[in-house]
């Protein structure tokens, strides 16, 4: 079965970091761009991030430019994003997804295979 | 950055009857050279991530049912829900993949 599971999310305070994690099965995690996208409580869907291939491309919204890292081990069949210096607006539940055309030369691209997500909550 | 605004915000529907959620995007997102529309719709249920369920605008993806389809090129675009079924209680969004920031539009929830 094609899927995507996230994991890594929690409670942090601001300022503090955490590290999520997508670990892929049923498909080749280095055949496609990958994108992390999240959702804040109540609020509709935000692209964060995303990755080509080989990982040699990686784009950011504005938001999270300088404090999120976004990496992949395609050995491990997995996805990483690296949040730093969290405020409050980070809070969300974080999906990582999968473009859904594979060898694309663009991260432009729909999303067809999402994880279920994982909850990180910035809060004193 | 490409503003994708959808809607209405909500709308009630009797089952059996059509859907039709709007979006508007602030900028052309059909790519002349590839006569693509770079624009997706997502259905999303409660506690559950996105689903796809239409790319280039109007191309259902593999498994969603017939009564859903896409259409529109440019700036406009229509998602209809032909004979709305229970199941189809949702929030629906656009999305623009014409270039980055990827955007998706605020979303409009389905109810019966």
């Amino acid at each position: 079965e094609v899927q995507l599971v996230e994991s890594g999310g929690g409670l942090v305070q601001p300022g503090g970091s955490l590290r999520l994690s997508c670990t892929a099965s049923g498909f080749a995690l280095r055949d496609h761009w990958m994108t992390w996208v999240r959702q804040a409580p109540g609020k509709g869907l935000e692209w964060v991030a995303n990755m080509n291939q080989d990982g040699n491309e990686k784009y950011y919204v504005d938001s999270v430019e300088g404090r999120f890292t976004v990496s992949r081990d395609n050995a491990k069949n997995s996805l990483y994003l690296q949040m730093n210096s969290l405020k409050d607006a980070d809070t969300a539940v974080y999906f990582c997804a999968r473009g859904k055309v594979p060898y694309s030369a663009s991260g432009e691209d729909a999303f067809d295979i999402w994880g279920l997500g994982t909850r990180v909550t910035v809060s004193p | 950055d490409i503003v994708m605004t959808q809607s209405p915000d909500s709308l009630a529907v009797s089952l059996g009857e059509r859907a039709t959620i709007n979006c508007k995007s602030s900028q052309n997102v059909f790519y002349s050279s590839h006569n693509k529309n770079y624009l997706a719709w997502y259905q999303q249920k409660p506690g559950q991530p996105p689903k796809l369920l239409i790319y280039w605008a109007s191309t259902r993806e593999s498994g969603v049912p017939d009564r859903f389809s896409g259409s529109g090129s440019g700036t406009d675009f229509t998602l209809t829900i032909r004979s709305l079924q229970a199941e189809d209680v949702a929030v629906y969004y656009c999305q623009q993949y014409y270039t980055i920031p990827l955007t998706f539009g605020q979303g409009t929830k389905v109810e019966i």
